[in-house]
């Protein structure tokens, strides 16, 4: 079972400034199989980025996701107050089987 | 697609809860259906897949023991059920259509509630 670790567990920033979340694997996976969601209180998850790299419909360009095989990243380039909330890597390169990593709260 | 969810349910120690989820906009065999906890203050936890159309399921390692993902095409609803309920399983409960590509869409959440 693949084990995704995220860091930090919090990121205290605030608007316009850059945010970069890590994602790491317990064993190589395809980026091809790597998306991001972002949650917020009381609200289901988004999906925020698929395919490592794709941006899913509507979301901004601010948005984006890179890496490979172990370490992937999720990059907000200038946060908006929008974007303050808990954010999670999610893989299904072993599928069928499915992993999330822990999240990271993104906060002000 | 939707996927709407049953209501919270309140259960004891020990007994079985079943939550259901009515898929609709989208043939439920084209996709499968995933089941995710997550316990209050806490991040998500896949809990399993099935696919409707064959109905073969895959459970995760830590639920493997207790969860059952069924899918009923003439009702276009899954249900997942955990057994052996304990205090640690109190948590909101999403079913989902994660299809690796944009189409990607989460019930509105279950609260279940374990508690003597």
């Amino acid at each position: 079972e693949v084990v995704l670790t995220q860091s930090p567990g919090t990121l205290s920033l605030s608007p316009g400034e850059r945010a970069s979340l890590s994602c790491r694997a317990s064993q190589p996976i395809s980026s091809s199989y790597v998306a991001w969601y972002q949650q917020t209180p009381g609200q289901s998850p988004r999906l925020l980025i698929y395919a490592g790299s794709t941006r899913a419909t509507g979301i901004p360009d601010r948005f984006t996701g890179s890496g490979s095989a172990t370490d992937f990243t999720l990059t907000i380039s200038s946060l908006e107050p929008e974007d303050f909330a808990v954010y999670y890597c999610h893989q299904y390169g072993d599928s069928p089987r499915n992993s999330f990593g822990q999240g990271t709260k993104v906060e002000l | 697609g939707q996927l709407v969810q049953s209501g919270a349910e309140v259960k004891k120690p020990g007994t079985t809860v079943k939550v259901s989820c009515k898929v609709s906009g989208v043939p439920l065999s084209a996709y499968y259906i995933h089941w995710v906890q997550q316990a209050r203050g806490r991040g998500l936890q896949w809990m399993g897949l099935v696919d409707p159309e064959d109905g073969e399921a895959v459970y995760a390692e830590n639920f493997q023991d207790r969860v059952t993902i069924t899918a009923d095409l003439s009702t276009d609803t899954v249900d997942m059920e955990l057994s052996s309920l304990r205090s640690e399983d109190t948590a909101i409960y999403y079913c989902a259509i994660m299809a690796g590509n944009d189409y990607d869409f989460w019930g509105q959440g279950t609260l279940v509630t374990v508690s003597s």
